[in-house]
């Protein structure tokens, strides 16, 4: 079963306007992280944004923000003020424990984004 | 901030020979490092664990006499595609975490783009 789902293969955005990519998680961990990467056409992996399992308030980093509901299991990306450079892959991924104790991240199918002049 | 440096960028080799592409944090001390490999337009998919000074963990379904790892120091992880035929043709990525605790984020090599001819 996936663990990281974004039903959006696709998305499109106007310039200037604000952006929301969605990301479901399956976990029965109290305690994981939630990360958002961005992939350009050159191929590297930008981390963005992180939100924890017990972080009470959304985590914000200039004008990414992440809608995060837990009870849904839900961390969507919004992105505001959308710019032609934000074009690119988006992944959603989860930092998920082992019963080894060590850890490894796991990601979603990524969403496409187009940023429209 | 801590930066993974990959190399080479990309390879062209032929069937039947071994490429070898390696994975260096700069300026931090990785225990743990993280390979993936990306077909296009898709996700990464994770491939192993690498630990230093033990052995790697595999995900299901990679072959660990194909795809060698070692990790023989603290900043440096290989991987070692052995006899490679077009189908492992892909865009590999290591990654490493600059920590244990939980919002660490990945941090990402630019990736080596391997083209088996």
């Amino acid at each position: 079963a996936q663990k990281i789902t974004q039903t959006q293969p696709g998305m499109f955005v106007q310039e200037k306007e604000a952006v929301t990519l969605d990301c479901t998680y399956d976990t029965s961990d109290q305690s994981y992280g939630l990360f958002w990467y961005k992939q350009p056409s050159s191929g590297e992996m930008i981390f963005l944004i992180y939100q924890g399992s017990y972080d009470e308030q959304n985590a914000t980093e200039g004008r990414y923000s992440l809608n995060f509901q837990k009870a849904r299991k839900s961390a969507n990306l919004v992105i505001s003020a959308s710019q032609l450079g934000d074009s690119a892959m988006y992944f959603c991924a989860m930092r998920e424990g082992l019963a080894s104790g060590t850890y490894k991240y796991i990601f979603g199918t990524g969403t496409r984004l187009k940023v429209l002049a | 901030g801590a930066v993974v440096s990959q190399h080479p960028s990309w390879v062209i080799c032929k069937s039947g020979t071994s490429v070898k592409i390696e994975c260096r944090s700069l300026d931090f001390q990785a225990t743990t490092m993280f390979w993936y490999r990306q077909f296009p337009k898709q996700s990464l998919m994770l491939m192993a664990t690498s630990n230093e000074g033990s052995k790697a963990t595999y995900e299901q379904g990679v072959e660990k006499d194909k795809f060698l790892i070692n990790h023989a120091s603290l900043t440096l992880s290989t991987l070692t595609v052995t006899s490679a035929h077009p189908e492992d043709s892909s865009f590999y990525i290591c990654s490493a975490s600059e920590s244990w605790s939980i919002d660490s984020p990945l941090h990402f090599g630019n990736g080596t783009r391997l083209t088996v001819t």
